[in-house]
């Protein structure tokens, strides 16, 4: 199985400022297609995993544009351009290269 | 509006089996595929398997091959998932997710989960 491995694991954050989360793969996600086999989704407290990006940096539908992604291959990087209070919560990729599709480990924002 | 809507919580003996709901309302169930995926008590996500309503493919991680079956009920829109031979390890939140119309693994709605107890 693909290894998704994210850093840091808990980020406190001050509203206002930005944030970023880092995800490797152990394999490379680039398709032939030339987009990559990675996701982003926010668990807020209390309730259900939500789509924030796909495909490696393509927002999800009413996903705020404070949110962006980047990365190819192995390394990528979920950053939110000012945090805001509602941002809070565990933010985990996945990869959907392979069957079984695998998530990280998740990263823990939090409210300084 | 798009809804997965999944049934109740459960407490089960080891041993015994469990089976969820997830009810999906909104869309042309046949069209999409449903995924399964799994948390333990404050741990991560876990992928389970996926079934596709139209035409029946289903797949399994190989973790739970063998203890679990996705079953659908295409009258109800509803899917089924079935985890036999529980374990204490088991317990968690169970989700049943929609995979997307652009890709079947990327996850663009999901239940609200249904909280599994194995004791």
């Amino acid at each position: 199985d693909i290894v998704m491995t994210q850093s840091p694991l808990s980020l406190p954050v001050t509203p206002g400022e930005p944030a970023s989360i880092s995800c490797r793969s152990s394999q490379s996600l680039l398709q032939s297609s030339g987009s990559n086999s990675l996701d982003w989704y926010l668990q807020k407290p209390g309730l259900s995993p939500q789509l924030l990006i796909y495909l490696g940096s393509r927002r999800a539908s009413g996903v705020p544009d404070r949110f962006s992604a980047s990365g190819s291959g192995t390394d990528f990087t979920l950053r939110i351009s000012r945090v805001e209070a509602e941002d809070v919560g565990v933010y985990y990729c996945m990869q959907t290269l392979q069957i079984p599709g695998t998530f990280g480990q998740g990263t823990k924002v939090e409210l300084k | 509006q798009v809804q997965l809507v999944q049934s109740g919580a459960e407490v089960k003996t080891p041993g015994a089996s469990v089976k969820v709901s997830c009810k999906a309302s909104g869309y042309t169930f046949i069209n999409y595929y449903i995924h399964w995926v799994r948390q333990a008590p404050g741990q991560g996500l876990e992928w389970m398997g996926f079934f596709y309503p139209n035409g029946g493919d289903t797949f399994y991680a190989q973790k739970f091959q063998g203890r679990v079956t996705i079953t659908w009920d295409r009258s109800l829109s509803t899917a089924h998932m079935e985890l036999s031979s529980l374990r204490s390890d088991d317990t968690g939140v169970y989700y049943c997710a929609r995979g997307a119309q652009i890709s079947r693994s990327i996850f663009d709605y999901w239940g609200q989960g249904t909280l599994v107890t194995v004791s």
